[in-house]
């Protein structure tokens, strides 16, 4: 079955690098996602990976993807103040649906 | 319009009654996607169409849901006889080619149910 799975809760200092992580069921899923949702904003795309990747970079965000572990990660460095948020892990078997995990509340604090 | 645009932003309704919330895509977007959100959880998959007809409704929870986009464009989700569980925020997002990669989410119609 479908499950994506995510710790609720990661509080970092700012400045100080966050790693969020995921892990998900379905060894299917040819993508795999990043979303941020900020209070009273819609979903906002940050970031995916193809499932034949390991690594993506982009500016201040790094993600890992362990498939034989079926583990994603999402790496924020020098986390900023707007960068808090709940972060959500997706994947997808093709480009019509996206399976979401709980979500992560990431709190920035000064 | 600029976004994804979604009314009304919240819907206030009455156990059993019927309420219908729209979802204005990004102007000449084909895809057009509804999510649910419940409190505390990520968001679910409703259904998806590819211009007018709806190529996957596998996520609608029962016959009590119902979506339409007659003209390939705007798109209405329709719940009869509401119950307190479909309180939820109701998600719209357009893609231009299909892709979910490249959608674009609204800020979404938060429903309750009283």
């Amino acid at each position: 079955g479908e499950d994506v799975e995510q710790s609720l809760f990661l509080s970092v200092r700012e400045g100080d690098s966050s790693v969020i992580n995921c892990t998900y069921t379905d060894s299917s899923s040819t993508y795999l996602y990043w979303y941020k949702q900020e209070p009273g904003a819609g979903l906002q795309l940050l970031t995916y990976i193809f499932s034949n990747m390991d690594m993506k970079q982009d500016q201040r965000l790094t993600v890992l993807l362990n498939k034989k572990d079926k583990h994603l990660s999402l790496r924020i460095a020098d986390t900023q103040t707007g960068d808090s948020a709940i972060y959500f892990c997706a994947e997808s078997m093709n480009t019509d649906k996206l399976i979401f995990g709980t979500g992560t509340r990431l709190q920035v604090f000064p | 319009g600029a976004g994804v645009s979604q009314t009304p932003s919240n819907k206030v309704t009455e156990k059993g009654k019927y309420v219908e919330l729209r979802c204005d895509p990004i102007s000449g977007h084909t895809a057009l996607y509804w999510y649910r959100q419940s409190l505390g959880q990520g968001p679910e998959f409703l259904i998806y169409f590819q211009g007018t007809g709806a190529a996957d409704d596998s996520g609608l929870p029962n016959d009590r849901f119902f979506a339409v986009r007659p003209e390939g464009s705007v798109s209405t989700l329709k719940i009869q006889r509401t119950e307190r569980g479909d309180s939820a925020v109701y998600l719209c997002a357009s893609s231009s080619r299909g892709r979910v990669t490249e959608a674009f989410f609204g800020q979404g119609t938060r429903l309750t149910v009283v």
